[in-house]
């Protein structure tokens, strides 16, 4: 079964600040990635996705691709203190309904 | 925006008791999902459906049960609760299946003691 590996496990930065996280793949049965926010006491709603190698950007967000290598980054630009959150990298495989999640990343954006 | 109602919100169940978590949605989505949150492992799988009256086993099924008796409603059910089942418990549900956006609930919080 696919694993998905999430790093850093938390990480703090000062507003304003370039956010970046990144998430492992064990194979390539993905076929989209996804981005997800968890807020405390939320569920988890999705940021962005992507499908194909290479990048995605929409509005502060932007992520990046690489199934040869089996990762994923999400970039968030100009990071404000809503964005503190947990974030979830998943992959998903359509036809068995496999959603593949990662353990998240916990972000504190310090005003 | 679409939403995914869950009750109860919380609950507190004895060991070897019988609970039923209700989710419903009025985003006219085919596929529902039930999945359980514990700190350090994410979301996972347990059951899930893309048509009323049907139900498929996701990842970790054993010790719950799941009915779709409509398109807008979907239950778990512990039949015996064990202590092992205390989590955080979340309904999502997805228009076209799993490569499309998934739209979660609020979540169920379920401590068995």
């Amino acid at each position: 079964q696919e694993k998905v590996q999430q790093s850093p496990e938390s990480l703090i930065v000062p507003e304003g600040a370039m956010v970046s996280l990144n998430c492992s793949f064990s194979d390539s049965a993905s076929q989209s990635i996804w981005w997800y926010q968890q807020h405390p006491g939320k569920g988890p709603k999705a940021l962005i996705s992507i499908f194909s190698n290479g990048n995605k950007k929409e509005g502060r967000l932007t992520v990046y691709l690489n199934r040869a290598s089996l990762h994923v980054s999400l970039h968030i630009k100009d990071s404000q203190p809503s964005d503190s959150a947990v974030y979830l990298c998943a992959g998903a495989n359509y036809g068995n309904e496999k959603i593949t999640f990662g353990a998240g990343t916990k972000l504190t954006i310090k005003p | 925006e679409a939403a995914v109602t869950q009750s109860p919100r919380s609950k507190v169940a004895v060991t070897g008791g019988k609970v039923t978590l209700s989710c419903h949605q009025t985003n006219n989505h085919d596929y529902m999902y039930w999945y359980r949150q514990d700190t350090g492992h994410g979301l996972r799988l347990i059951h899930y459906s893309y048509v009323a009256d049907s139900t498929e086993k996701g990842d970790i099924p054993d010790g719950y049960k799941a009915s779709r008796p409509s398109q807008e409603n979907f239950s778990l059910i512990l039949e015996l609760a064990s202590l092992s089942q205390t989590a955080v418990y979340f309904c999502a549900s997805s228009d076209q299946g799993a490569n499309t956006e998934v739209f979660f609930g609020k979540g169920t919080r379920l401590t068995v003691v």
